[in-house]
């Protein structure tokens, strides 16, 4: 069975523009988690999906957004980029919501903001 | 959800078993154990969880206290390819994780 994969695997763009990424959930996978991963701040939850409705969102601003499509496949979207969004993104699938549900990540997309 | 505390760092002999602790003092009866690892700036790997009992799978075993206020990941025969640090989550109904520092764990030749 494919793992999680994610697109791109790197990424370079500058100051104030926006970035789409996209995530593909292991097959019949219908929950889909963002993370951001930072050397300052670790890894921090963004947002999480489930059956095309976001469930929970983490403390991030307005300029991180996503959404999840009827394939389970989702993207997740950043505006106006600072240089503080650079990181690596990854993305996280599992078979459903709930706490007893192991989360299995893809391999992350790392953005540089220039 | 319940924070955890890991100690930063630890070393273990090639061969051996690492036994990897982590403190969940304000853990709740509905909060599970999550054991992750990463590997250099890969995507986070899921070893074990669990909510009670103790657990054993082909990775690894966890070993939940009685009053479920800490847990321990033993891995029966470290190897290099081990060495990572690892996450020990505590999560409960919600689908987030949130991941504290971790433990870098070395394997030593």
């Amino acid at each position: 069975k494919a793992g999680v994969t994610q697109t791109p695997r790197y990424l370079i763009k500058t100051r104030g523009q926006q970035v789409t990424l996209s995530c593909s959930p292991i097959s019949g996978h219908r929950s889909v988690s963002w993370y951001q991963q930072t050397p300052g701040q670790g890894l921090q939850f963004l947002f999480e999906y489930f059956s095309e409705t976001q469930r929970n969102k983490g403390n991030f601003p307005g300029r991180f957004s996503g959404r999840q499509f009827s394939n389970s496949r989702s993207e997740m979207n950043v505006s106006t980029l600072e240089l503080g969004d650079s990181a690596l993104y990854l993305c996280a699938s599992s078979l459903m919501a709930g706490a007893g549900n192991e989360q299995f990540f893809g391999p992350g997309t790392r953005l540089t903001v220039l | 959800d319940a924070k955890t505390t890991q100690p930063p760092s630890m070393d273990c002999a090639e061969g051996r078993a690492a036994n990897l602790p982590c403190n969940h003092s304000t853990i709740s009866g509905n909060e599970y154990v999550y054991w992750y690892r990463q590997i250099h700036s890969q995507g986070p790997q899921y070893i074990i969880h669990g909510l009670k009992n103790n657990e054993t799978n082909e990775m690894a075993s966890l070993i939940i206290t009685e009053d479920r206020k800490s847990s321990t990941l033993i891995l029966p025969h470290a190897t290099l390819r081990d060495t990572a640090v690892y996450y020990c989550i505590v999560r409960s109904t919600g689908n987030q994780f949130y991941f504290g520092t971790g433990t870098s764990l070395t394997v030593i030749p």
